[in-house]
């Protein structure tokens, strides 16, 4: 079945680490998402990518960073800059930024940074 | 631009109950719209999607919306309410591309439908 996979499912990381949260897919999709998530916010939007090797900062990126080296893997690095880290993060894919075509989602992330 | 509004962040009906979750957006061009639900520690699922041909949609799980565009709304609508209804739902807007650019979808900041015996 194709889908997106996000592992781990929950995450605990010491304040001041890095961490890496992962996001693989195998819908052939072009571009990929990294969301966060906090109660009463909604999704907003941390960097996105529309082919491989390229990617776009969104709404929160400060703190985070992302690579996207191969089409199907879009790792997400959350930083100790990142001064509130602690959130549900979701990836998301869709065949082309915008337009017409919904966005898939992973089963997300829950990070949590002590 | 584009933006999107959900009117209530919580919505609260009996089992049985018509169920309605509002969703008004702007946008610049005639829109793509979406609704999404979300269920506890889960990723978002499309529920329906506007794209410009029957205003009426249907989704999945009984659930359907009316594009109106003379009140640029998108509200979320089911006959009868069931408790696997609970979750958090999310309206999103998007556009189409312009040349060489790229529109991303725009959430909502979702309602949670809450469900009771």
């Amino acid at each position: 079945d194709g889908g997106i996979t996000q592992s781990p499912k929950y995450l605990f990381r010491k304040e001041g680490q890095n961490v890496t949260l992962s996001c693989e897919q195998n819908l052939n999709h072009d571009a990929m998402y990294w969301y966060r998530q906090d109660p009463g916010q909604g999704l907003r939007l941390i960097y996105y990518s529309q082919i491989v090797n390229d990617f776009q900062k969104g709404d929160i990126a400060e703190g985070y960073s992302v690579s996207r080296e191969k089409k199907e893997s879009f790792p997400l690095t959350v930083t100790s800059a990142q001064k509130n880290p602690t959130a549900f993060y979701l990836c998301a894919s869709s065949i082309v930024t915008g337009g017409a075509y919904e966005q898939y989602f992973g089963p997300g992330t829950r990070l949590t940074v002590t | 631009a584009q933006s999107v509004t959900q009117l209530g962040s919580h919505v609260s009906v009996s089992e049985g109950a018509l169920v309605l979750l509002r969703c008004n957006y702007s946008s610049s061009v005639p829109p793509y719209l979406f609704w999404y639900v979300q269920y506890p520690n889960q990723g978002l699922q499309l529920l329906l999607k506007y794209t410009s041909a029957a205003t009426l949609v249907k989704g999945i799980n009984g659930f359907e919306a009316e594009f109106k565009k003379s009140e640029t709304s998108f509200h979320l609508t089911k006959p009868s309410a069931h408790m696997r209804d609970a979750a958090e739902y999310f309206c999103a807007v998007s556009e189409e591309p312009a040349s060489g650019g790229s529109y991303i979808p725009t959430f909502g900041r979702g309602t949670s439908l809450i469900v009771h015996p």
